[in-house]
């Protein structure tokens, strides 16, 4: 079994619609991780949290430590959010063990 | 800031060829590490560096080695290319409790 598990693995939505990408870990962590990856290939981080949640943007991120669970949502999708979004967590050694991604496409 | 640059980003090799992927990082950041990327898996952790002078295997090793040559620079070099090692290479970097940067990658075939 994976140690990070993410759902969907793809999502397609409409442009407007409410997003919600989903991530499961089963070891301890010191902080997970949200991150984007374009077509392309580059990744980029979105949001590293260890409690509670954070906002950038349209972009929220929550993350609940005693159900060992974290979601992404995406408010008001745009065509533009259509990348691959991955869920990495960080064990105490510091490397980043990493969940295998959900494509999200938005259409217009 | 340049951040994580990583060369070259598209290579070809023959099976048995060797090759090093270079990657810098002006962050100061003592952690630096290498993945590869395959269809339908994640990023999967090849060697990683936790600070200058050394170095650590991850989950899929075998068939690479590494040099941390200084605080900026982690390389990654293969020996004797094999098919199996066509993948998408990504170097990365993390200051203590920070989030990672990544390099563009190196799309990397092996015929």
């Amino acid at each position: 079994k994976n140690e990070v598990e993410q759902s969907p693995q793809n999502l397609t939505a409409q442009e407007g619609e409410f997003i919600t990408i989903n991530c499961s870990y089963s070891v301890g962590i010191s902080a997970l991780h949200w991150l984007q990856q374009h077509p392309g290939g580059g990744i980029v981080s979105l949001f590293m949290l260890s409690s509670g949640k954070k906002k950038h943007g349209r972009l929220i991120a929550t993350i609940n430590i005693q159900e060992k669970h974290s979601s992404l949502h995406i408010t008001a999708s745009h065509p533009r959010d259509s990348a691959v979004y991955i869920c990495a967590v960080t064990k105490s050694q510091g490397n980043l063990i990493f969940g295998k991604g959900t494509k999200l496409s938005v259409k217009p | 800031n340049a951040g994580v640059t990583q060369t070259p980003k598209f290579q070809v090799l023959k099976t048995g060829q060797s090759m090093t992927l270079q990657c810098a990082q002006d962050m100061n950041h003592n952690s630096m590490y290498w993945y590869r990327q395959d269809p339908g898996m994640g990023l999967r952790l090849i060697y990683y560096s936790a600070s200058e002078g050394t170095t650590d295997k991850g989950e899929v090793p075998n068939g690479y080695n590494v040099s941390r040559l200084n605080k900026r620079e982690f390389s990654l070099r293969l020996e004797s290319a094999a098919p199996s090692q066509t993948s998408v290479y990504f170097c990365a970097s993390r200051g203590t409790g920070q989030k990672a940067f990544f390099g563009q990658g190196t799309r990397l075939t092996v015929v």
